[in-house]
This record gives structure tokens, sequence and C-alpha cells, in this order.
């Protein structure tokens, strides 16, 4: 069965930097995009990042372009988020989530990796 | 950027109860709509995608309907598991966004 485990969360400073992972099993991964998407305390889900199944696309929300950097290797089985510039507001529970076979669907989800950012 | 607008933000219903959540595209996002269950602490569920389409696994009792840029998602029967949040959300176009969720609640 598909499985998308994220890591890398934790505590960071506003500024700051941390990389989120993501090892996926279960399923082809070098055939399928993915997505990141988090949800802030309380609120709904947003989504963040996009990437094509090789790596050759790559799509972001406004919040996050120019900060935050989304790549994969197939290799691997794993995905990354690199996340710069670090502001409160970037606060959230971030999943990873396989993309489906119909254009921008997104299928399947990981549990989910906290990142908080505070002084 | 399209917006997506869901109601009601919230409702409470008794098990057994048919429940309707209705979601409104700002444009025409084809028939690029999905449905998603959300409980707290556990990963998102794809109930619904391309308007109507069940995903592999999920209970018949749910079903979307809709086109262009109104939507609904029904529970036929709300069983106890029901209870949770439900979004909609556009895979038409990036960014891809979401209704602002659905709170179903016991009553």
């Amino acid at each position: 069965q598909v499985q998308l485990v994220e890591s890398g969360g934790g505590v960071v400073q506003p500024g700051g930097s941390l990389r989120l992972s993501c090892a996926a099993s279960g399923f082809t991964f070098s055939s399928y995009a993915i997505h990141w998407v988090r949800q802030a305390p309380g609120k709904g889900l947003e989504w963040v990042a996009f990437i094509r199944y090789d790596g050759s696309n790559k799509y972001y929300a406004d919040s996050v372009k120019g900060r935050f950097t989304i790549s994969r290797d197939n290799s691997k089985n794993t995905l990354y988020l690199q996340m710069n510039s670090l502001r409160a507001e970037d606060t959230a529970v971030y999943y990873c989530a396989k993309g489906g076979d119909l254009r921008f669907l997104v299928d399947y989800w990981g549990q989910g990796t906290l990142v908080t950012v505070s002084s | 950027d399209i917006q997506m607008t869901q109601s009601p933000s919230s409702l409470s219903a008794s098990v057994g109860d048919r429940v309707t959540i209705t979601c409104r595209a700002s444009q025409s996002v084809s028939s690029y709509l999905n449905w998603y269950q959300h409980k707290p602490g556990k990963a998102p569920q794809l109930l619904i995608f391309a308007v109507s389409s069940l995903q592999s696994g999920v209970p018949s009792r749910f079903s979307g309907s809709g086109s262009g840029t109104d939507f609904t998602l029904t529970i036929s029967s709300l069983q106890p598991e029901d209870f949770a949040t439900y979004y909609c959300q556009q895979s038409y176009s990036t960014p891809l966004t979401f209704g602002g969720g659905t709170k179903v609640e016991i009553k």
C-alpha cells in the first residue's frame, strides 16, 4: 500500500532554515508527481508546492515562492522541501502527498510533520 | 487564483442523517473538483475525484455532483466514523486551492 513518511520537522527561529524529507514506498515513486500541503494550527489546508515525476516542472504557492524549494531523488524514493527565511506564518503541519493519474490530483497523503517557527 | 468557497463552515447532524456540503469556485474548474476528509491527527483522505468518481475503498454513501463552478458532496446516511472536516479542492490550475472546510459534528 502507498506509504509516505515525512521527517525533519521541529522548532526553528524566524529567518532560519529547515529541510523536510518524505520517504515513499508502495508505488513506483519515479512515475508520479508529488505535492507538499500544509495546515497551520486551527486553519484549513494550503497547497505549498508540486514537482513533476521527473523533476522537470515545479510550481509553488506565492506565499513560499523564492523561499522554499521542492526537489526529489528518484533513486532514493525521497522527496524534499528546503525551507529558508522561515516566518512565524510558516508554522504548520506539512504533508507530503502523492499525485494521482489526473492533472494535479492529490490521492494519498502522509501523516505530516510539524514545523514551528518561533523565537 | 481560483477561490473555493464552502458552506456551511460547520454543521451538527445525527447518525443516519443525509448531509450535503456545497462548494463554489470563483471561475470554472471544469471537472477538476475533488473532496477530502480530514480527521484530527490523521492523514487527509481522498473521497471523490473529478466531481463524482469515488476513490477506491470509499463507502458508497459518499457521492459528488456538480459542474463548472458549483459542486456538492452528499453523505446519504451519516455514520459515526464520518464525523470529520471535509474540504473541496480544485486541481484545474496552480496554485491548487482548497475550500475553507466544513466540520461535521455530532448532534
